[in-house]
């Protein structure tokens, strides 16, 4: 239990382009969502915070206008990078957090690996 | 601000080495703290969690420890193995619904 999944693992794209990437919580629903950055040899950086239904809260630094985040249902948000540049490239991993799975833990999605071009 | 620090960055030992990898953080007002292990280009796998009022979790050949006022966390990983080979980080939260901070990472590589 507790699987939640993402789309897609590994997208490569033009500068200038956008990319949604979506994550599911496939057998729970999610009270929130999380969606954090990591960059090569770098520590995994909380982009945003999601409640589904409500609009996102961005971590400090990072551009809401930039990174798109919609949290339409329990199961699914998405994270849409928009006019990407080569300097977005970087690994993208949600989590998701249920009260009714464990009040201590969030359950993370295998990632999704963003090259810009 | 919590800060999360994992020193060293890197790890080459022979097998069948046991190993220690700390952690430590800088704000105690923690609620639990997580060791994890990531594959290269792979997500999380979950090791092992702590919660403040415990001092120790173990689950096969692990035994994470957690000494919450001096702010340190250790991860002891008994007997290696060449599959013990990845990168672990440990993150702290304070609640269940709140964010993850984490450290770096420490890559451990177990040569045969």
């Amino acid at each position: 239990g507790a699987v939640v999944s993402q789309h897609p693992s590994r997208v490569i794209c033009k500068s200038g382009t956008s990319v949604k990437i979506e994550c599911r919580s496939l057998d729970f629903q999610a009270t929130t969502m999380f969606w954090y950055r990591q960059f090569p040899k770098q520590s995994l950086m909380l982009m945003a915070t999601s409640n589904e239904g409500s609009k996102a809260t961005y971590e400090q630094g990072v551009e809401k206008d930039k990174f798109l985040i919609n949290h339409a249902s329990l199961t699914l948000s998405t994270l849409t990078v928009t006019s990407a540049h080569p300097e977005d490239s970087s690994f993208y991993i949600c989590s998701a957090f249920s009260p009714d799975i464990s009040t201590d833990t969030q359950y993370f999605g295998p990632g999704t690996r963003l090259t810009v071009l | 601000k919590q800060e999360v620090t994992q020193i060293p960055a890197a790890l080459s030992v022979p097998e069948g080495e046991n190993l220690v990898l700390n952690c430590s953080f800088t704000d105690s007002a923690i609620y639990n703290l997580q060791w994890f292990r990531q594959d290269p280009g792979k997500g999380l796998t979950s090791l092992l969690l702590i919660q403040s009022s415990q001092r120790e979790q173990t689950s096969g050949r692990l035994n994470a420890s957690l000494d919450k006022s001096s702010g340190r966390s250790t991860l002891y990983i008994a007997a290696s193995q060449p599959g013990d080979s990845a990168t672990y980080l440990c993150a702290v939260s304070q609640g269940g619904s709140e964010k993850l901070v984490f450290g770096k990472g420490m890559k451990l590589t177990v040569n045969p």
